[in-house]
C-alpha cells in the first residue's frame, strides 16, 4: 500500500541555517503530495502542496519539488528562523485509490536556536 | 469562512471510564471528516473517516467508535478507556473526491487516561 517515509528527527539548526527534510513515498497511483506543519499544542496546517510531477510547492520561504523519478518531495528553506520550530509532516493523497485518505509520515521535529 | 471546533481541549479520565469527544465544522457542506490520534512524539494514526451522515470507516480495530449524527458533526466515543488511549486527538475535514484536496485540522483534544 501507499506509504511515506521521512527523515527522523529531531533536527537542530541555528538561525539562518539551510534546512532540508527528506521525504520519499511509495504509491500505486499518481498522488498529490503535501507538507503540513504542527506548532506546539496545535493541530496541523497545510504548508505547501504539489499535485503532479515536477510541480514545486512553496510558502513562507519553504519549497518542495515533486520528483516522480526519485519518488521524493524534500522540504527546503534557505534561512530558518526560531519561529520555524515545529513538527513537519510529509503526506500523500492518492485520488485513484482511497482518495478520501491522506497518508502521513511520522513527522520530523525541527528546533531552531537563536 | 470555514472553521472546525473540537472539545474539550483537554481531558483527564480514569481507566475504564467512557469517552465522548466532539468535532463540528462550520461553513461547508458534506465534508469528509476524519479522526486521528497522535501519541506523544509520534506521527498521526488515522482512526476513522466518514464521507457522509451515518457512514463510518474504521482504520484500526480497537475499543473506540465514531458516529456522524449530522452532516458537520463527528463524535469519537469509547465505553471503557484504556491507558493506551492517551494521546492527542485531532479531527479534520476535507471536501471533494479528488485526492489533491488538503485536510483542515481542528485544535485537538489532549486526553490523559490514568
Amino acid at each position: 500500500g501507499d506509504s511515506v517515509t521521512q527523515m527522523e528527527g529531531p533536527v537542530t539548526l541555528s538561525e539562518e541555517a539551510f534546512l532540508t527534510i527528506n521525504c520519499t513515498y511509495t504509491a500505486t497511483g499518481y498522488p498529490s503530495l503535501f507538507w503540513y506543519v504542527q506548532y506546539p499544542g496545535e493541530g496541523l496546517q497545510l504548508l505547501l502542496k504539489a499535485t503532479k510531477a515536477d510541480d514545486k510547492g512553496s510558502n513562507k520561504g519553504f519549497e518542495a519539488t515533486y520528483r516522480k523519478e526519485t519518488t521524493s518531495f524534500h522540504l527546503e528553506k534557505g534561512s530558518v528562523q526560531v519561529s520555524d520550530s515545529a513538527v513537519y509532516f510529509c503526506a500523500l493523497s492518492d485520488g485513484n485509490t482511497g482518495g478520501f485518505k491522506t497518508i502521513f509520515g511520522a513527522g520530523t521535529r525541527l528546533f531552531v536556536k537563536a | 469562512s470555514q472553521t472546525i471546533h473540537q472539545w474539550p481541549a483537554t481531558l483527564v479520565q480514569p481507566v475504564g471510564s467512557p469517552l465522548s469527544l466532539e468535532c463540528t465544522v462550520e461553513g461547508t457542506s458534506n465534508p469528509n471528516l476524519y479522526w486521528y490520534r497522535q501519541a506523544a512524539g509520534r506521527g498521526l494514526q488515522l482512526l476513522f473517516y466518514s464521507v457522509g451522515i451515518g457512514q463510518i470507516s474504521s482504520e484500526v480495530p480497537q475499543n473506540l467508535s465514531a458516529s456522524r449524527p449530522q452532516d458537520r458533526q463527528f463524535i469519537l466515543s469509547s465505553k471503557k478507556l484504556l491507558l493506551s488511549d492517551s494521546g492527542f486527538y485531532l479531527c479534520a475535514w476535507s471536501v471533494g473526491l479528488a485526492g489533491e484536496n488538503e485536510q483542515f485540522f481542528g485544535p485537538g483534544t489532549r486526553l490523559t487516561v490514568l
